[in-house]
């Protein structure tokens, strides 16, 4: 099992309508959660961190994180074409103190 | 406030040739994290730099080190460069060893022919 598992995608969503990506992490114990944006060229951009079970709401955003299930999502709501991009889920694993990231998901916006 | 930055941008070099990646840290801190981002994958964390010294490592062989300076400044050096090490390196800072967020550079793209 990987570590942090990510749908690769693509991953394509109309444009307006809410974009659902999701992330799956092995160890119990990790505290911290991170979701970062890619555009292709250029370094991820941290968008998102949530640590606490239930929803993290900023602007378009909202993260949502179930510690018992093992499972962080990101929803994106009214998405536009500049969302288009790869999504990384990023865990801070308490075993090994460091973040351990996802192969990403590819979003596209369509028009 | 300046971010991260790192140098230089893109980076051409040969099997065997060794190579050395510059990272200043953000104001104020302490800590440098630096990252391989291969073609298609997340980014994998190399090591932590903290107080001059290696404070943490992930899976990749001795022919990666570091150095950390007074300044909080840091190098990555890759000795005897291999195909599979072309990717994005990307630099990240911190404060007092943390991890948590990282906010990364604009990284150095390095290709090996």
């Amino acid at each position: 099992q990987k570590e942090v598992e990510q749908n690769s995608g693509p991953l394509s969503v109309p444009e307006g309508a809410i974009a659902s990506l999701n992330c799956t992490y092995s160890d119990r114990g990790s505290q911290s959660f991170f979701w970062y944006r890619q555009y292709s060229g250029k370094s991820p951009e941290l968008i998102m961190s949530i640590y606490s079970n239930g929803d993290k709401e900023d602007g378009r955003f909202t993260a949502q994180l179930n510690k018992a299930s093992q499972y962080v999502s990101l929803l994106i709501r009214d998405s536009q074409p500049s969302d288009s991009a790869t999504y990384l889920c990023a865990v801070l694993y308490s075993s090994a103190s460091k973040i351990i990231f996802g192969s990403g998901t590819r979003l596209s916006i369509r028009p | 406030e300046t971010g991260v930055t790192q140098s230089p941008t893109h980076l051409i070099k040969t099997r065997g040739q060794q190579v050395t990646l510059r990272c200043s840290s953000q104001s104020g801190h302490n800590t440098v994290s630096w990252y391989q981002q291969a073609l298609g994958q997340g980014p994998q964390f190399i090591f932590q730099y903290y107080r001059e010294e290696e404070n943490g490592r992930g899976n990749f062989p001795p022919r990666f080190s570091g150095l950390q300076f007074p300044n909080y400044s840091s190098e990555l050096n890759v000795n005897a460069l291999e195909l599979d090490d072309s990717a994005l390196y990307l630099c990240a800072s911190s404060v007092d060893g943390s991890n948590q967020p990282q906010h990364f550079g604009d990284g150095t793209r390095l290709s090996i022919l």
